[in-house]
């Protein structure tokens, strides 16, 4: 059974820092490309990023990059997201996701003084 | 980016009566491989999103037959015959044709 726990949300002051990690389980980690996904709350889904099978390539939605990065450990089965610079409207569920068909539970980042 | 546009946002639905939410894209969703990658999950309130459709008409893996996917180019559909208490949540087309990926919406599907 496919499985994705996400871990490292909290609150966090605007202009902190967090680390998100992605646990996965169940499948070929390796094999497949991997995702973030955000909801803010009340809101809808939102892609943040996504990283190649082998973590050479990366790419970023227009409103996180240059303050988020997306990272994989694939000896350790396990999905990064770094966030920094956070503002309030970084506030949202992340989930880590298996292209579409396999999702965690989310991670909630609460920004805020 | 590719705009998704859902319509309605909000179906009120009698149980054991039909459902359909249409999803309009700005632009083609035929890759260079020949597929269409339009897809359809629904998230349950307090719930993950769960994917039910795959390249606009595969269901995934334990979804009941009453869902079916349709449509090509730019104009897809997500039926649900039969409703069931159960389908209520908020669903959702996504694109994974063109970086970003992009969701629709969402539409709101709850019993009357």
């Amino acid at each position: 059974e496919v499985q994705l726990v996400e871990s490292g949300g909290g609150l966090v002051q605007p202009g902190g820092s967090l680390r998100l990690s992605c646990a996965a389980s169940g499948f070929v980690f390796s094999s497949y490309s991997m995702y973030w996904v955000r909801q803010a709350p009340g809101k809808g889904l939102v892609w943040v990023a996504h990283i190649s099978r082998d973590g050479s390539a990366t790419e970023y939605a227009d409103s996180v990059k240059g303050r988020f990065t997306i990272s994989r450990d694939n000896a350790k089965n396990t999905l990064f997201l770094q966030l920094n610079s956070l503002t309030v409207d970084d506030t949202a569920v992340y989930y880590c996701t298996k292209g579409s068909d396999a999702w965690g539970q989310g991670t909630l980042v609460t920004v805020s003084s | 980016d590719v705009v998704l546009t859902q319509s309605p946002l909000s179906l009120p639905v009698t149980l054991g009566q039909s459902a359909s939410i249409s999803c309009r894209s700005s632009q083609s969703l035929v890759s260079s491989d020949g597929n269409t990658y339009l897809m359809w999950l629904r998230q349950r309130p307090g719930q993950s999103p769960r994917r039910l459709i795959q390249i606009v008409s595969n269901r995934d893996s334990g979804v009941p037959d009453r869902f079916s996917g349709s449509g090509s180019g730019t104009d897809f559909t997500l039926t649900v015959s039969r409703v069931e208490a159960e389908d209520v949540g908020v669903y959702y087309c996504m694109q994974a044709t063109y970086w970003p990926h992009t969701f629709g919406q969402g539409t709101i599907l709850e019993i009357k």
